[in-house]
């Protein structure tokens, strides 16, 4: 079986500071998500990509940018983190065109912004 | 071992019928939540539950944190109701953890 990686697992910046959350797969998966879970709130999506050097927006793109260099790794950088914001963030991956798609998630990056 | 599994993997339900799905941890999680994921890949928050029950239009989940279970019920299904469910767990460290997810189809 497959695993997806993200690194770091905890993220403390300062406020202002550009922040990047990196992301692997080994399921050879087409496509890639980046989620950002609020506490007491479900995941919203900020980027995806279909393939490699793919990028689409999702719905809460705006202040974070996203890079897929290649199949297997997706990052996201925080372009200004903002004051107290604490928020884990969330990679996923999935087959493309896949009749039962499942996606598979990473084990997540919690930031804190002091 | 994994610390959610989901059951069951897939589902079939007939309009207007009813069934559960249930996910079960193997350590006790801090509060469970419920997803739903729509045609674009995100997965719609149901429930968000730290103890009890809530219910929603014909959903209905429960979380036990002391028994270590959650169940997502499903009442007079329709159509639309087909897609993937995720329950998953917060952990005490704030991690996320995903069941595999249950495959829904609700047929005429």
């Amino acid at each position: 079986g497959g695993i997806i990686t993200q690194t770091p697992k905890f993220l403390i910046g300062q406020e202002g500071q550009k922040l990047t959350l990196k992301c692997q797969q080994n399921f050879n998966h087409d496509t890639m998500y980046w989620y950002r879970q609020d506490s007491g709130k479900g995941l919203r999506l900020i980027y995806y990509s279909i393939t490699e050097n793919d990028l689409q927006k999702g719905d809460l793109s705006e202040g974070y940018d996203a890079s897929r260099e290649k199949k297997s790794s997706f990052s996201l950088t925080v372009t200004s983190a903002q004051k107290n914001e604490m928020a884990v963030f969330l990679c996923a991956s999935s087959i493309r065109g896949g009749r039962a798609e499942t996606l598979y998630f990473g084990s997540g990056t919690r930031l804190t912004v002091l | 071992g994994d610390q959610v599994e989901q059951s069951p993997s897939a589902l079939s339900l007939h309009e207007g019928t009813g069934s559960a799905l249930r996910c079960n941890f193997t350590t006790t999680m801090r509060a469970v939540q419920w997803f739903r994921k729509n045609s674009r890949g995100s997965l719609i928050n149901l429930f968000y539950l730290a103890s009890g029950t809530k219910e929603n239009g014909r959903l209905k989940s429960a979380f036990d944190s002391k028994e270590r279970y959650s169940t997502l019920h499903i009442r007079d299904a329709q159509l639309e109701d087909s897609g993937t469910y995720f329950c998953a767990a917060e952990t005490g460290s704030w991690q996320l953890i995903f069941g595999s997810g249950t495959q829904l189809t609700v047929m005429p």
